[in-house]
């Protein structure tokens, strides 16, 4: 069985563009979030996704955006990056329900080292 | 709100030691703890868990259990090995959710 698969895994970008980051789940897996990882922040949490829908959002500005697609694929996006954007964007997926239920285990991908210069 | 504290790193051990990371939670409600290790250069994995209290979770040696008491669920191993070195992380997630809360990490170099 696949492991979650984060596209690309290292990009460089500089101040004031934008960046898209794909993940695909584990195959069957609904549940997709994300997750970004500074040295300063450690491991914060962006978005949660079940079929479509965002269920929680982190503490982000609105710059950073996500989605995901009828096959569960994820994308999130950030717009007018900053220095401190720079950071490991790790995506996570689970076979929670969307019903109420204990926590599943989250299957983390290897993630997305985005350099903004 | 929800929080997690973990001891500061590195920790710094002999071969065969043994482990401690201590992890103390702030939640409302029951939530689900865990812990997770990230390997230089990889992605998190999960380590074990534990999803109410007093359940012990343990794997490849490690253990922790979930003493809603004193909100607490430290780490522990009899014998650390070289290939344990990494980064462990201490989480938590409210009921219904897979929103991860993190504690800081704690850095293990074992040494031969």
């Amino acid at each position: 069985k696949a492991g979650v698969t984060q596209t690309p895994r290292y990009l460089i970008k500089t101040r004031g563009q934008q960046v898209t980051l794909s993940c695909s789940p584990i195959s069957g897996h609904r549940s997709v979030s994300w997750y970004q990882q500074t040295p300063g922040q450690g491991l914060q949490f962006l978005f949660e996704y079940f079929s479509e829908t965002q269920r929680n959002k982190g503490n982000f500005p609105g710059r950073f955006s996500g989605r995901q697609f009828s096959n569960s694929r994820s994308e999130m996006n950030v717009s007018t990056l900053e220095l401190g954007d720079s950071a490991l964007y790790l995506c996570a997926s689970s076979s929670r329900q969307g019903g109420p239920a204990n926590t599943g285990e989250l299957f983390f991908g290897e993630g997305s080292r985005l350099t903004v210069l | 709100g929800n929080s997690v504290t973990q001891m500061e790193g590195p920790v710094t051990l002999s071969e065969e030691a043994f482990l401690t990371i201590n992890c103390t939670y702030t939640a409302t409600g029951y939530p689900s703890l865990f812990w997770y290790v990230q390997y230089p250069g990889e992605g998190l994995q999960l380590l074990l868990k534990a999803t109410k209290a007093d359940d012990k979770g343990s794997n490849k040696g490690f253990e922790a259990t979930y003493r809603k008491e004193t909100t607490s669920f430290h780490l522990e191993k009899g014998s650390v090995q070289v290939s344990d070195s990494a980064v462990y992380f201490c989480a938590l997630a409210p009921r219904d959710t897979d929103k991860l809360i993190f504690g800081t990490g704690t850095r293990l170099q074992v040494f031969p």
